[in-house]
């Protein structure tokens, strides 16, 4: 089983519908992130959380909200999805002091 | 400017050829670089990292810090097709909490 797994890993919804990523651990990292990777832009953070009580906004946090429900699960979710959302959605861990990042194999997400 | 800049490519090389792999950055408080590859309906992997300025080896990979000019280099030899996957270069944010990272370099390794 993958260290870091993402549901759903394809995902098509439509316009205004709210939608939840989900992205569980085993690694016992305390860090989880959400990334978002488009063509021509890479990755880029949309939030990130360094412990159970602790959220923050990343790069493009706008239209997002996130749920940290324990240390290993941290969730995404787009309230009113738009077509501009359409990406490819990571989450990924990291150790706190270690400055490596695991990924996991990523949502697609199509907003139509 | 965006923190981290690399050439998206695409990328097209014979197998068996050197690969160079380009990033230029433009803050560095923390002096730790990373390359990591992304095969394609995958999740990036790290693939090597270093600390500081000079070369850093790993089998067929060298990692390469010039402060100086605030460039990144990866070097391929012997380049694989199993080496065809997205490049990204990336660095630790100013706060030394976040990874910054680069659009990716697309390289195709034609057998």
């Amino acid at each position: 089983d993958a260290d870091v797994t993402q549901t759903p890993r394809n995902r098509i919804t439509k316009t205004g519908k709210r939608i939840m990523l989900e992205c569980s651990q085993t690694k016992g990292h305390d860090r989880m992130y959400w990334y978002r990777q488009d063509p021509g832009l890479g990755l880029r953070l949309i939030y990130y959380s360094f412990d159970v009580k602790d959220i923050n906004k990343g790069e493009i946090s706008d239209g997002y909200s996130v749920s940290r429900q324990a240390q290993a699960k941290f969730s995404l979710s787009l309230e009113s999805a738009i077509p501009n959302q359409t990406a490819l959605y990571f989450c990924a861990t990291s150790e706190s002091g270690m400055a490596e990042a695991f990924f996991g194999q990523g949502t697609r997400l199509t907003v139509v | 400017q965006k923190e981290v800049e690399q050439d998206p490519g695409p990328l097209s090389v014979p197998e068996g050829a050197i690969v160079s792999l380009n990033c230029t950055y433009s803050n560095s408080a923390f002096q730790y670089f990373m390359w990591y590859r992304q095969y394609s309906r995958k999740g990036p992997e790290l693939l090597m990292y270093t600390y500081s300025s000079g070369n850093k080896e790993d089998g067929r990979f060298t990692a390469q810090v010039d402060k100086s000019s605030k460039y990144i280099s990866l070097f391929i030899r012997d380049s694989q097709p199993s080496d065809s996957a997205t490049y990204l270069c990336a660095k630790l944010d100013n706060y030394g909490q976040n990874f910054v990272f680069g659009p990716g370099t697309r390289l195709s390794v034609l057998p």
